[in-house]
């Protein structure tokens, strides 16, 4: 299956650590990608290949993948960090798929 | 600095074919490093990729778009472009274009602003 699947919201405390999912079977073989989204705005690119951040994005934004589930961790969140977050990724026929996104809350 | 500007008509009648467009500015379309996509976002939903497009002319469509959906590009004005036929409300969303990188893992680093399509009669 090329479909990827990502908990519909999730909440952090200002300061604390959280870690948002994307779970797929082509995660076993594939890297995903990570953006984010603020409200009214175009997602921009935070991750890509495991672990990699374009310039720019902040080191608190980290990447990983075990077996099926690739994670985004946001270390020390911060209010402006507050966003829909998507994963990405490919499957054997190359096509391209979004997981259905997740909505972080900073409290 | 590359950057991307969709633009389309903002509102279709049911059934027509809805064209849009979006213009590379700072680079160049026939830059083999990367492909072009068209990404959308249903009011209040998530992200639907599209399709793509090489500066080659080659294609991939998204399995459940296939055959509505065409994209082209012209390198005459650094553009590409996407068509969709027979627009249904289903099809109203913010269109997206969006520069893909990568060999083997693929990342869209680089968004347009998006541009509204509403679809009534």
């Amino acid at each position: 299956s090329s479909e990827l699947t990502q908990d519909p919201a999730v909440s952090v405390a200002l300061g604390q650590t959280v870690r948002i999912t994307c779970q797929g079977d082509s995660l076993r073989r594939y890297y995903a990608s990570w953006y984010q989204q603020r409200p009214g705005q175009a997602p921009v690119l935070l991750v890509y290949n495991q672990n990699n951040r374009p310039s720019g994005i902040p080191d608190r934004f980290s990447g990983s993948t075990s077996g099926n589930t690739a994670s985004l961790t946001i270390s020390g969140a911060q209010a402006e960090d507050e966003a829909d977050y998507y994963c990405s990724s490919r499957d054997t026929s190359d096509n391209r798929v979004f997981g259905g996104g997740t909505k972080l809350t900073v409290l | 600095q590359v950057q991307l500007q969709e633009s389309g008509p903002g509102l279709v009648k049911p059934s027509v074919t809805l064209s849009l467009s979006c213009t590379v500015s700072g680079g160049s379309v026939s830059n083999g490093a990367y492909y072009w996509t068209w990404i959308r976002q249903p009011p209040g939903k998530g992200l639907e990729w599209i399709g793509y497009i090489y500066g080659t002319g080659s294609t991939n469509y998204n399995p459940s778009l296939r055959g509505r959906v065409t994209i082209s590009v012209d390198t005459s004005k650094n553009q590409f472009s996407l068509r969709v036929t027979s627009v249904t409300a289903a099809d109203r969303a913010v269109y997206y274009c969006a520069r893909g990188s990568g060999s083997g893992n693929y990342h869209f680093d680089l968004w347009g602003r998006g541009t509204p399509v509403s679809v009534s009669s």
